[in-house]
């Protein structure tokens, strides 16, 4: 069965300054993964995703992640945060395109100047 | 372009009553999934629908209930109550043929006393 470990609950970090949030997925077959956001009382809104090919995926608001499939993992990275990239977020696990997301428990990042 | 609409956008019940909350989908699409977000935790799958029926299932008791109506709308009914469902229920969408991407809507924050 597929699970997520997103290894930090929480990174606080101050503004401009580099961060990383990590996260490890265990699956036997191919996997989609994904970064979702969650700003406070909203929905989630898709940062990146890795389907296939380059293992480098850059997405919206300057974050990036790498797909790393000796180590199952696929950490987010941002080489500047902004206060307002203070939020909740999720990595996610599909085995089929549009099939069941499989969510870690979330990392808060919190970014202060 | 409408994103994923839910409602209510609160809601509040006694242990032993039923609920339905209702979700649109982003226009264009076709498949409608619901997951349960808990207090601090990621979301965990409930159930998703395509052409009106059930395609797939994560591990949620009969208690937990759907609906697709022809134009792609969606219904989660939740039978006896049980203050452990107190959580945010949120509708993601997605277009069946080459769908990697589920768009969420802002969830239904369901408090049962």
């Amino acid at each position: 069965a597929q699970s997520v470990t997103q290894l930090d609950s929480q990174v606080p970090v101050f503004e401009e300054a580099p961060v990383e949030l990590r996260c490890n997925y265990s699956s036997s077959v191919s996997v989609y993964l994904f970064w979702y956001v969650q700003y406070p009382n909203q929905g989630l809104q898709l940062l990146l995703k890795y389907l296939s090919g380059s293992t480098l995926v850059k997405g919206i608001n300057g974050f990036e992640a790498e797909f790393n499939k000796s180590q199952t993992s696929f950490h987010l990275r941002k080489p500047s945060v902004h206060i307002s990239d203070t939020a909740e977020y999720f990595c996610a696990v599909s085995e089929k395109a549009g099939t069941a997301l499989i969510f870690g428990k979330g990392t808060t990042l919190s970014v202060s100047s | 372009d409408a994103g994923v609409t839910q409602s209510p956008t609160h809601l509040i019940k006694t242990r032993g009553q039923q609920v339905t909350l209702r979700c649109s989908p982003k226009s264009g699409h076709d498949t409608v999934s619901w997951y349960q977000q808990a207090l601090g935790q990621g979301p965990q799958f409930i159930f998703q629908y395509y052409e009106e029926e059930e395609r797939q299932r994560g591990n949620f008791p009969d208690r937990f209930s759907g609906h697709q109506f022809p134009n792609y709308s969606s219904e989660l009914n939740v039978n006896a109550l049980l203050l452990g469902d107190s959580a945010l229920y949120l509708c993601a969408s997605s277009l069946d043929r080459g769908a990697y991407e589920q768009y969420f809507g802002p969830g239904t924050r369901l408090t049962v006393t």
